[in-house]
Order: C-alpha cells, then structure tokens, then sequence
C-alpha cells in the first residue's frame, strides 16, 4: 500500500529564506506527483505537475524535483514571502488510481 | 478556464435533512471526484467518476449518494448524516489519458470545497 510522507510537518522561516519541503513515497511505481497549496478553510490549488519520466518542474519561484527510484520529491521555494504561508501538500497517483497525500507541512513566513 | 467550481459555500443541516453539494467545471474534463476533508487532516477520496460512471467507491456510506448527470456536473447527495460528517468537502476533475487498457490521469484541479456542518 502506497503511503506518503512529508517532512517537515511545520516550518518558521523569516521572510527571504530559500526553503525546500521534502515528500517521500514508499512505492516507485508512480505515474505522476502533484504537489498543492492549500490555505485555511479553502480548497487545494494545484502548484506542480511532475510526470513519472520527468526530473523536475519550474514555476516561478518555485521549483519541485522527483526521484522516483529512491521514492523522494522536493519543493523548493526561493525567495520566500509571507503570502507563501499555507499547508503544502505533496499526491502520488499510480497508473489507473485516485491521489494518495501526504498529510502536508504548514509553511508561516513572517515579515 | 481552469475553474472548479463548487456550492453552496456553507452548508449547515440537522440530521434528518436532505440536502445536495453541487460542482461544475467547464474544462472538458472527463474525471470527477469527491473528496472529504477534516482539520488538519489530508483530503479523502471518496467517489470518482470516469466519463460519467462511477468507477471508484471508496466504501463510503450509503448517506452519501453521488451523481453525475453530464460531463460537467457533479453532484453529491446527503441525506440522514450525522455530527462526524461534518467537513470541507472537495470536488476535483481532471482530464483522462487513455494509455493502453489502464485509464490515466492527468493534472487534478480542485473547487474552493463546501463546508458542512451536521447539527
């Protein structure tokens, strides 16, 4: 059975930090990773996309990596602000099946 | 438009109700699901719909009643629930990829969610 860690489960950095949210998966037979940010009370918004033959994905300053044979994805997020306080949450999905997610890191940035 | 949308926003209901959670996208998208979300808690698949059937049923209860009446919509029936029911309730779509026999997935686009809450 497919299950998903993410490390941290909270984060503090001040304002500026360069900062990287760790998500491992205990099943490398993956299709594709999502990662999401979710604020309080709201629903998910949708941040990255990395398919299972990619290495990684970039958005703005966000940039998110996935090693499959080992089980782990990364996201980094440089030049943090306070509007990127939210719960980040990191989905693995195999071929045919729904989203497994972790239980997320609560990322508060302050000023 | 990568728009979900879901309604009402807020839905408080006693126990012996009836009510019904609506979501709508205009993607073209051909996958829809619910899910269930508790505080501080990840979201909880409970119904996908693939081209208007339903194909995962995450052994949820009976008060629960999905439906899909066309590739757009989406609807979840609620009906006798109790307290610990009360939730965010998520609806999400995606477009389909057919690769062989296996029906994947691609990006999961979800709504902002409904908050329930059973008295």
């Amino acid at each position: 059975k497919q299950e998903v860690t993410q490390i941290p489960a909270a984060l503090s950095v001040p304002e500026g930090e360069n900062l990287v949210l760790n998500c491992s998966f205990t099943d490398s037979a993956i299709y594709n990773l999502q990662w999401f940010r979710q604020d309080p009370g709201k629903g998910l918004t949708s941040l990255l996309l990395i398919q299972s033959s990619q290495r990684e994905q970039t958005s703005g300053r966000l940039n998110a990596s996935l090693d499959k044979s080992s089980g782990r994805s990364t996201l980094y997020i440089a030049a943090s602000q306070p509007g990127d306080s939210a719960t980040y949450l990191c989905a693995v999905r195999k071929a045919g099946t729904a989203l497994i997610f972790g239980k997320g890191t609560t990322l508060s940035v302050s000023s | 438009d990568t728009e979900v949308t879901q309604t009402p926003k807020h839905l408080v209901m006693g126990m012996t109700n009836k009510k019904s959670l609506k979501c709508e996208q205009h993607m073209g998208h051909r996958a829809m699901y619910w899910y269930k979300q508790k505080a501080k808690k990840p979201p909880e698949l409970m119904f996908v719909y693939s081209y208007e059937k339903l194909s995962i049923n995450e052994s949820v209860p009976s008060r629960f009643s999905p439906e899909c009446p066309n590739s757009s919509l989406l609807n979840l029936h609620l009906h006798a629930l109790q307290p610990e029911d009360s939730a965010l309730y998520l609806c999400a779509s995606s477009q389909v990829v057919l690769r062989g026999q296996i029906l994947n997935v691609a990006e999961q686009f979800f709504g902002p969610g409904t908050r329930l809450t059973v008295l």
